[in-house]
């Protein structure tokens, strides 16, 4: 099974900062990559697909890039909002295995 | 709008059974792959199982392989869950998750909570 590792585990960032949090998979998934936002005790919601492709009425500050194994997630100016865990998302083979989250926090 | 509804969580004990569904809305379910996916208290998310439009292809992560099944009723636009020998360990909150034009999940569920207990 292809494995998920997200780092790192938490980040807090001030209001207008630029975040990354880096998804690096156990073997190549080409971009077969996607991520997801989670607030307290809601469902995810999804970002970003096929590691680029923003997922519609998602806002422009959030973007991904990477292929093969190393993909990042970038949100350009910290929102309040943006307070959550984010999860990276394997979608290549069987297992679409999930990082274990990066919780972000707003200072 | 799509809207995706679980249903049919609760509290059961170990070795026991339940029978989660989700009813599917504002989409044509007929065309769509279907997902359950978990997420017991505090941690990280976990793809259980997986669904082809046609019912067709079927995938189940390994720790619930023999013990649960997912199936679909097109003509009811719905997805269901068996859950059977439940463990501890199964403890979640299980959603439904629909499957974009690849298996990534575009829309989801409220959540059912599922809590294995004695």
């Amino acid at each position: 099974d292809i494995q998920m590792t997200q780092s790192p585990s938490t980040l807090s960032a001030s209001v207008g900062d630029r975040v990354t949090i880096t998804c690096r998979a156990s073997q190549s998934i080409n971009t077969w990559l996607a991520w997801y936002q989670q607030k307290p005790g809601k469902a995810p919601k999804l970002l970003i697909y096929k590691a680029s492709t923003l997922e519609s009425g998602v806002p422009s500050r959030f973007s991904g890039s990477g292929s093969g194994t190393e993909f990042t997630l970038t949100i350009s100016s910290l929102q309040p909002d943006d307070c959550a865990t984010y999860y990276c998302q394997q979608h290549k083979s069987y297992s679409y295995t999930f990082g274990q989250g990066t919780k972000l926090e707003i200072k | 709008e799509v809207q995706l509804v679980e249903s049919g969580g609760g509290l059961v004990q170990p070795g026991g059974s339940l029978r989660l569904s989700c009813a599917a809305s504002g989409f044509t379910f007929s065309s769509y792959s279907m997902n359950w996916v978990r997420q017991a208290p505090g941690k990280g998310l976990e793809w259980v199982s997986y669904i082809s439009s046609s019912s067709s292809t079927i995938y189940y992560t390994d720790s619930v392989k023999g013990r649960f099944t997912i199936s679909r009723d097109n003509a009811k636009n719905a997805l269901y869950l068996q859950l059977n020998s439940l463990r501890d360990e199964d403890t979640a909150v299980y959603y439904c998750a629909k499957c974009g034009f690849d298996v990534y999940f575009d829309y989801w569920g409220q959540g059912s909570l599922v809590t294995v207990s004695s």
